[in-house]
């Protein structure tokens, strides 16, 4: 099946530090999505990106889709602690008649000390 | 808006006990509904989808069941729980192509 590659698997920061976190396929994606998961509850959306190239914002999260539609980054600046959680990329791949089901990386924790 | 709802939030079993752990959606019409299991905080398991009434699909041989007996309305079963069934329990739905958004979980624990 479908693999996502999500690096780091976790990261322990500053506050103030930006944070720069990536997903990889080895199969062509038509959309990525950014999920933000906070201890004992459930993913939350953060951003989405359905075109190659594309740059989305968030406050100060940013995400890319890369150009060659197999891999995105989301990245953080001046990380405060509320930022702290596991943070995963997901999509559906390519499939030509869409697809049921999305793909999920195994999520970059990350920890930001104050 | 839409809006997802699990229940119980949190549930602690003995082995070999029944489980019905409930999820409904409000807010949109025909959508693709999941069960997740998460251990550890880490990694979502996909145990079923649906995406219509009476349709499930397995992705994992497990000792669960799921049924969809209304729209939107996903029930996630077990006739006799294991250990190995403890975990957090994430409901989902989506209208393809679209996003995919997240209910609060179900913590359960199986003693």
């Amino acid at each position: 099946g479908q693999q996502l590659n999500q690096s780091p698997q976790s990261m322990f920061i500053q506050e103030g530090e930006d944070v720069s976190m990536n997903c990889t396929s080895s199969s062509i994606f038509n959309t990525w999505l950014w999920y933000k998961q906070e201890p004992g509850e459930g993913p939350v959306l953060l951003i989405a990106l359905y075109k190659a190239g594309e740059l989305t914002s968030n406050g100060r999260l940013t995400a890319q889709f890369g150009i060659t539609r197999k891999d995105s980054f989301l990245n953080i600046s001046a990380s405060i602690p509320s930022d702290v959680g596991i943070y995963f990329c997901a999509g559906p791949p390519y499939s030509g008649a869409g697809s049921y089901q999305l793909t999920f990386g195994k999520g970059t924790k990350l920890s930001v000390i104050p | 808006s839409q809006t997802i709802h699990q229940w119980p939030a949190t549930l602690v079993q003995p082995v070999g006990s029944p489980l019905s752990l409930e999820c409904t959606v409000e807010g949109t019409s025909n959508p693709n509904l999941y069960w997740y299991r998460q251990a550890a905080g880490r990694g979502l398991q996909l145990l079923f989808y649906s995406v219509g009434i009476g349709q499930i699909s397995s992705e994992v041989p497990q000792n669960l069941s799921a049924s969809r007996p209304q729209d939107r309305q996903f029930i996630l079963s077990s006739k006799k729980l294991l250990l190995s069934d403890s975990g957090f329990y994430l409901c989902a739905w989506r209208i393809p192509p679209g996003e995919q958004y997240f209910g609060p979980g179900t913590r359960l624990t199986v003693t």
